[in-house]
C-alpha cells in the first residue's frame, strides 16, 4: 500500500525561527510532490509543489526533495503566528490521478 | 472566477435520510474529487472523476454515490445517512497537477 508519513506534531517554534516539516513516501515511482496548509475549520490550500530533486524557494517557503531517500520537506523561514496551521504533504500515485495524503503536521508559532 | 464552490456549508441529517452535496467548478478542469475529513484525521478519497461520464471509487466509497453529467458539476449523494458519515466533505478539482479545494460541507448525522 502506498503511503505518505508525517510527524503529527505539534511542532512548536518561536516567532522568527525556522520551522522544518518532514514527509516520507513509499512509492518510488512518484513524480509530483505537494505541500498544503490547512487552517482549523478551513479547506486545504496549496503552498508549494516540487518535481525535481533539490530545493525550490517561494518567498519564506522552501521545499526540498530527495527522491533517493524518498523524502520531501518544507522549511518556513521567519515563522509568523499566522503560519500556525496543519501542513499536509501529498504525493501523486504513479498514474497522477489520485493524491496520497499524509495525516499532517500541526505547527504552532509562538509570539 | 469562483473556483470550486460547495453547497450547503452545514447540514444536520437524521439517520436514514438522504441528501446531495453539490460541487461546481468554473475552471474547466476534467478531474474532480470528493474527500471526507474526520476530526484530527487526514483526507480520505471517496470518489473521483476524470471527465464527464467517468467516475471511479476511492478509498471509502461505501454509502455514497456520484455522477458527472457535465464538466462543471460533481454531486455526491448519501442515500441512507448513518452516524459514521458525520464528517467534513471537501470537493476538489485538478488543473495540470494541483488540486484546488472548495470550502467544504460540514455534515452531522444524528
Amino acid at each position: 500500500q502506498k503511503e505518505v508519513e508525517q510527524n503529527s506534531g505539534p511542532l512548536s517554534v518561536p516567532e522568527g525561527a525556522i520551522a522544518s516539516l518532514n514527509c516520507t513516501y513509499s512509492d518510488r515511482g512518484s513524480q509530483s510532490f505537494f505541500w498544503y496548509r490547512q487552517y482549523s475549520g478551513k479547506s486545504p490550500e496549496l503552498i508549494m509543489f516540487i518535481y525535481s530533486n533539490g530545493d525550490k524557494e517561494d518567498g519564506r517557503f522552501t521545499a526540498q526533495l530527495n527522491k533517493a531517500s524518498q523524502y520531501v520537506s518544507l522549511l518556513i523561514r521567519d515563522s509568523q503566528p499566522s503560519d500556525s496551521a496543519t501542513y499536509l504533504c501529498a504525493v501523486y500515485a504513479g498514474n497522477n490521478r489520485k493524491l496520497i495524503w499524509g495525516l499532517g503536521t500541526s505547527l504552532a508559532v509562538n509570539p | 472566477n469562483a473556483g470550486v464552490t460547495q453547497t450547503p456549508k452545514f447540514r444536520i441529517l437524521k439517520i436514514g435520510q438522504s441528501m446531495t452535496l453539490q460541487c461546481t467548478q468554473d475552471m474547466n478542469h476534467n478531474y474532480m474529487y470528493w474527500y471526507r475529513q474526520d476530526p484530527g484525521m487526514g483526507l480520505k478519497l471517496i470518489y473521483y472523476s476524470v471527465g464527464a461520464g467517468i467516475t471511479d471509487k476511492g478509498e471509502v466509497p461505501n454509502g455514497y454515490n456520484v455522477s458527472r453529467s457535465t464538466t462543471e458539476d460533481f454531486p455526491l449523494r448519501l442515500e441512507l445517512a448513518a452516524p459514521s458519515q458525520t464528517s467534513v466533505y471537501f470537493c476538489a478539482s485538478k488543473g495540470t497537477d494541483t488540486q484546488y479545494f472548495g470550502p467544504g460541507t460540514r455534515l452531522t448525522v444524528l
